[in-house]
């Protein structure tokens, strides 16, 4: 059955903060995304990976880092969080469609 | 630039069916996505097209069409758990790895 986690499901920070998401699949995709989804923006790219340690910025990436050391995790990484990064995350991963996780709700104060 | 535009409401009756609309506007074309998404819940995948026509899949099924730039997505005899927003999504022509530009999503409200 084909699955893409992800942890936490919910997450409080303070400002300033490091935040770490992580995203797993079980389908040996190479290519796996990091996207984030607000009211009246949807959802927004984030962090492209194509493969272990093969990384590109997407749309928005200023404010995040990512992380692919083996083909199955993906993390997304928040240095000095802020509050406007508070959203829901979602994790996606693909060989022809994409897969999503369920999400992690992020709350920055 | 490239954009994917879609209602933002659409209210139904039960039993009945519902279309959701889909414009884009892409530098190239490589397919589109048709995603379901509960409130609370991640997209979930329904369809992708990337040929002109109708494509059917029972109770749901999706339009195509490329010179216009054009897709729907058909619910058929809607039932209340239809209710849910329904959001496209367009990946550009050579740009696999790129992701998908996803519109807002269409909220469908399904009443008895």
């Amino acid at each position: 059955d084909m699955k893409v986690t992800q942890m936490p499901r919910y997450l409080i920070k303070r400002m300033g903060e490091n935040v770490l998401l992580e995203c797993g699949q079980d389908m040996s995709h190479e290519t796996m995304y990091w996207y984030r989804q607000d009211p009246g923006l949807g959802l927004q790219l984030i962090y492209i990976s194509y493969d272990v340690d093969s990384n590109s910025e997407g749309d928005i990436p200023k404010g995040y880092r990512v992380s692919r050391k083996k083909r199955e995790h993906f993390s997304l990484i928040l240095d000095s969080a802020k509050t406007n990064q508070t959203s829901v995350y979602f994790c996606a991963s693909s060989a022809d469609t994409q897969y999503f996780g369920p999400g992690t709700r992020l709350l920055v104060l | 630039g490239q954009g994917v535009e879609q209602p933002d409401n659409l209210m139904s009756v039960e039993g009945t069916f519902a279309r959701v609309n889909c414009t884009y506007s892409t530098s190239g074309f490589n397919g589109l996505s048709w995603y379901q998404q509960r409130e609370g819940h991640a997209p979930v995948f329904l369809s992708y097209v990337v040929l002109d026509g109708l494509k059917d899949s029972g109770h749901f099924s999706t339009f195509l069409s490329r010179s216009n730039g054009y897709s729907y997505l058909l619910l058929t005899e809607l039932q209340i758990k239809d209710s849910a927003s329904y959001l496209c999504a367009v990946r550009d022509r050579g740009n696999y790895a790129q992701g998908l530009t996803f519109g807002l999503g269409t909220r469908v409200s399904v009443f008895p």
